[in-house]
């Protein structure tokens, strides 16, 4: 069964940066499509970024140019390095895999979360 | 960006009771459409997707159906355990994915 372990949120000021990492056991990263997910208090899930099995970004147009997802093949982790941070980005961010074989897609397997909170 | 909206946005239902939800879409998204339960403090799960697709392992009282650019989720008898939030996902536009604000199924 696969398992997906996020970690490296918590409390950072304003214009602070943070590195999620997201580490996977039971399929091989670099072979799937990959997506940062994020849900803030009392609002529904948003997709934030994706990193595809070659290495195509993505990322929604509120994080272009601050966040930047990548993968580590050796440890079979995938990362969102944040920057620039601001309030709105206050979330749990969860990392899932993207079956996305032509048709429709979906997240299949999901990792419990990591908080990040952007306060002074 | 496609917009889509849940409804109600709550529910409150008892263990037995057969359980409708609506997702809409803002224009076409043929049938790239998913479902996924999420209870607090828990990865959120899929149950539904392709619209009207069981994923593997999820109980049979789940089913998806559409009509345009309405979906529906429906839980046949409502279970202890299926007292959640219920999100849609559309995946027409990908990679730029959007979910509904959800349906949050309550203890009546």
């Amino acid at each position: 069964e696969a398992q997906l372990v996020e970690s490296g949120g918590g409390l950072v000021q304003p214009g602070g940066s943070l590195r999620l990492s997201c580490s996977v056991s039971g399929f091989t990263v670099s072979s799937n499509y990959m997506s940062w997910v994020r849900q803030a208090p009392g609002k529904g899930p948003e997709w934030v970024s994706s990193l595809y099995s070659g290495y195509s970004t993505f990322y929604t147009d509120s994080v272009k140019g601050r966040f930047t997802i990548s993968r580590d093949n050796s440890k079979n982790t995938l990362y969102l390095q944040m920057n620039s941070l601001r309030t709105e980005d206050t979330a749990v961010y969860y990392c899932a895999r993207d079956v996305n074989w032509g048709g429709p897609s979906y997240f299949d397997y999901w990792g419990q979360g990591t908080l990040v909170t952007v306060s002074s | 960006d496609i917009q889509m909206t849940q409804s109600p946005s709550s529910l409150s239902a008892s263990v037995g009771d057969r359980v409708t939800m609506t997702c809409r879409a803002s224009q076409f998204i043929s049938n790239y459409l998913n479902w996924y339960q999420k209870k607090p403090g828990k990865a959120p799960r899929l149950l539904i997707y392709a619209a009207s697709s069981l994923q593997s392992g999820v109980p049979s009282r789940f089913s998806g159906s559409a009509s345009g650019t309405d979906f529906t989720l429906t839980i046949t008898s409502l279970q202890p355990e299926d007292f959640a939030t219920y999100y849609c996902q559309q995946s027409f536009s990908t990679p730029a994915l959007t979910f509904g604000g959800g349906t949050k199924v309550e203890i009546k």
